[in-house]
């Protein structure tokens, strides 16, 4: 039969603008974080990663956050452009569940023009 | 840049039959999995393979599913006897090590679907 699909929060950010993306996770024993982007009709992409023992970490344009303390992990984008307009997943892994990526909602990015 | 590939990238079948899915990991990776996203939905993890063994599998993975390393480079997918609910987008993925801490590639994914 028909499965339900979920209704994925929207973000919508004027091009230029800094885009902040959440991620609650649901595992306090986690220790390895993923931020992906799906792009329509493509598979995840990596965007960055973080290990628990650190809060922040940077890539080009890309910083992620976490906060073990509320198990919740954010993406900032800087100066957001039209080719980040995509779905973007957190995913979380550790070893309880061994290699396995649990992945997280997803949020949907609009860049406005 | 390495990427991991995959074929089809389009199946149409019929409920009942059997469908095989395709994946070449990267080159050098030693660990490889299948994940499925229904349309819509979170991408789920379905078995993840190493060393020629399954090294674990989710609950959605049952006895229609069967996963081979056929040659040195090819990893596939088989579901013995379609469902309509086994319509999704399946994506392959690899990593160099089996660590949880070791990134997954993913590509771009097969949209399967079963009428």
């Amino acid at each position: 039969g028909e499965s339900v699909g979920l209704h994925l929060p929207t973000l919508s950010v004027q091009e230029g603008d800094n885009s902040i993306i959440n991620c609650a996770y649901s595992n306090s024993a986690s220790d390895y974080f993923i931020w992906y982007k799906q792009e329509s009709g493509k598979g995840p992409q990596f965007i960055i990663d973080i290990r628990s023992n650190m809060d922040k970490r940077q890539g080009q344009r890309v910083t992620v956050l976490l906060n073990k303390t509320v198990k919740h992990l954010s993406l900032q984008i800087a100066a957001t452009q039209p080719g980040d307009s995509a779905v973007y997943f957190c995913a979380e892994t550790s070893r309880e569940y061994g290699n396995k990526l649990v992945f997280g909602a997803g949020t949907i990015l609009r860049v406005k023009s | 840049e390495p990427e991991v590939t995959q074929t089809p990238s389009h199946q149409v079948t019929q409920m009942g039959q059997e469908v095989i899915l395709r994946c070449v990991p990267i080159s050098n990776h030693l660990y490889f999995y299948w994940y499925r996203q229904i349309l819509g939905q979170k991408v789920e993890f379905l078995v993840s393979f190493y060393n020629n063994e399954i090294s674990e599998k989710s609950e959605i993975f049952d006895d229609q599913f069967s996963v081979e390393r056929p040659d040195g480079s090819n990893f596939t997918l088989k579901i013995r006897s379609t469902k309509l609910e086994d319509s999704a987008m399946y994506f392959c993925a690899s990593s160099l090590r089996g660590v949880s801490t070791d990134t997954q590639y993913f590509g771009p994914g097969t949209r399967l679907t079963v009428l």
